[in-house]
């Protein structure tokens, strides 16, 4: 079956990096844009950034643009979410979902708390 | 940026009832609007994708509708398992944006 799992997350400080990972399985991962959610404490969902299938094209957040990269590796079936230069208000639950007609399969997510 | 503006925020109803939530986006979206449900604890779901598809394994409680900017998400015959939160979101143009969920309870 579809399988999405996210790891990496923590307690980082301020302006610090962390690297979120996100390991698929159940599908054929290539043919496939991955996509990170997140979603503060208490808050409504907010999409974060997006890689396609050959990671040919790459988009972001305005919040997260120029503090954030996406990669993936297809021969390992995972794609990588690098935060840099983070802020308490980057503190959230990261999902990684799948894009199939829409974000169809989702993780079960990871959290981030950026405290001082 | 497309701005998604979800009504009602929350919502009492029964068990047995009907409920509505509606969807407007700031322009058309080309009917790229999806749902999703989520309970505390647990990741969003995804229920509907071009504004009136099923995904696979939702019931058929679930239905969608709409065109243009306007959108609906209408649960029938309401069970203890669907009081939830609920989103919409539109994935024509990035970036992807997400309506502020509405909170659907028990009464």
């Amino acid at each position: 079956q579809v399988q999405l799992v996210e790891s990496g997350g923590g307690v980082v400080q301020p302006g610090r990096s962390l690297r979120l990972s996100c390991a698929a399985s159940g599908f054929t991962f290539s043919s496939y844009a991955i996509h990170w959610v997140r979603q503060a404490p208490g808050k409504g969902l907010e999409w974060v950034a997006a890689i396609s299938y050959d990671e040919s094209r790459k988009y972001f957040a305005d919040s997260v643009k120029g503090r954030f990269t996406i990669s993936r590796d297809n021969s390992r079936n995972t794609v990588l979410l690098q935060m840099n230069s983070l802020r308490p208000e980057d503190t959230a639950i990261y999902y990684c979902a799948r894009r199939h007609w829409a974000l169809d399969a989702w993780g079960q997510g990871t959290l981030v708390t950026v405290s001082s | 940026d497309v701005q998604m503006t979800q009504s009602p925020s929350s919502l009492s109803a029964s068990v047995g009832d009907r409920v509505t939530i509606t969807c407007r986006a700031s322009q058309g979206i080309n009917n790229y609007l999806a749902w999703f449900q989520q309970k505390p604890g647990e990741a969003p779901k995804s229920l509907i994708y071009g504004t009136s598809s099923l995904q696979s394994g939702v019931p058929s409680k679930f239905s969608g509708s709409g065109s243009g900017t306007d959108f609906t998400l209408t649960i029938n015959n309401l069970q203890p398992e669907d009081f939830a939160t609920y989103y919409c979101q539109q994935y024509d143009t990035y970036p992807y944006t997400f309506g502020q969920g509405t909170n659907l309870e028990i009464k």
